[in-house]
């Protein structure tokens, strides 16, 4: 079975540009959520959904923002990036909603923001 | 239960010996922790867990001992090997109403010499 898949893997861009990024759960989980790892740090959490609301926020800006989709993939969006958005960016999805489910992680799509 | 700075802890060993791995946690609301294990470039992966209602839990090769009196995890690797080598990550979450927020701590580096 396909576990949690990231796509892109890598992506460079610039101060203040906006970026994509797109996970896709493992069959059947319909909660994903998104966290944020620094060099040299545990990941933090951003957000999480499901069946399509979110559910959950961390301390993140406005910046950034996500959605979930029908078939339960999701898109994490980062407007005017800064340099300190440099990071891996994680997802992971567990069965349902609840805090004591498994969240098993993608590998990541690391963004290098110049 | 926010992990902070650049400088993580390491623990070297020798293939064959068995390796402690400890967390401490802070929120005594938390009642469901994780270990991950993370290689370097991927995803942390999933490797036990544990909830509050438990103090120990054995899987192969490894085993989460909690204690809730002093709020601390430990993870024991028996025959330690080289593939064992990567960052060890703690996780936890206050279940409920958290939606499985995720707080990691700081992490730790196993070594594992031939």
């Amino acid at each position: 079975d396909a576990g949690v898949t990231q796509s892109p893997t890598h992506l460079i861009k610039t101060r203040g540009q906006h970026v994509t990024l797109r996970c896709s759960p493992i069959s059947g989980h319909k909660s994903v959520s998104w966290y944020q790892q620094v060099l040299g740090q545990g990941p933090q959490f951003i957000f999480q959904y499901y069946e399509k609301e979110e559910r959950g926020r961390g301390n993140f800006p406005d910046r950034f923002s996500a959605r979930q989709f029908p078939n339960y993939s999701s898109e994490l969006n980062v407007n005017a990036l800064l340099l300190g958005d440099s990071a891996l960016y994680l997802c992971a999805s567990s069965w349902v909603l609840d805090g004591s489910q498994t969240q098993y992680f993608g590998p990541g799509t690391r963004l290098l923001v110049l | 239960g926010e992990s902070v700075g650049l400088h993580l802890p390491t623990l070297s060993v020798q293939e064959g010996d068995n390796s402690i791995i400890n967390c401490a946690y802070s929120n005594s609301a938390s009642d469901y922790f994780i270990w991950y294990k993370q290689e370097s470039g991927k995803g942390p992966q999933f490797i036990i867990d544990i909830r509050s209602n438990m103090d120990k839990r054995q899987g192969q090769r490894v085993t989460v001992l909690l204690n809730k009196t002093v709020k601390h995890l430990s993870l024991q690797i028996a025959a330690t090997q080289p593939g064992d080598s990567a960052v060890y990550f703690c996780a936890e979450s206050a279940g409920g109403t958290s939606y499985g927020k995720l707080t990691f701590g700081q992490g730790t580096i196993l070594t594992v010499h031939p």
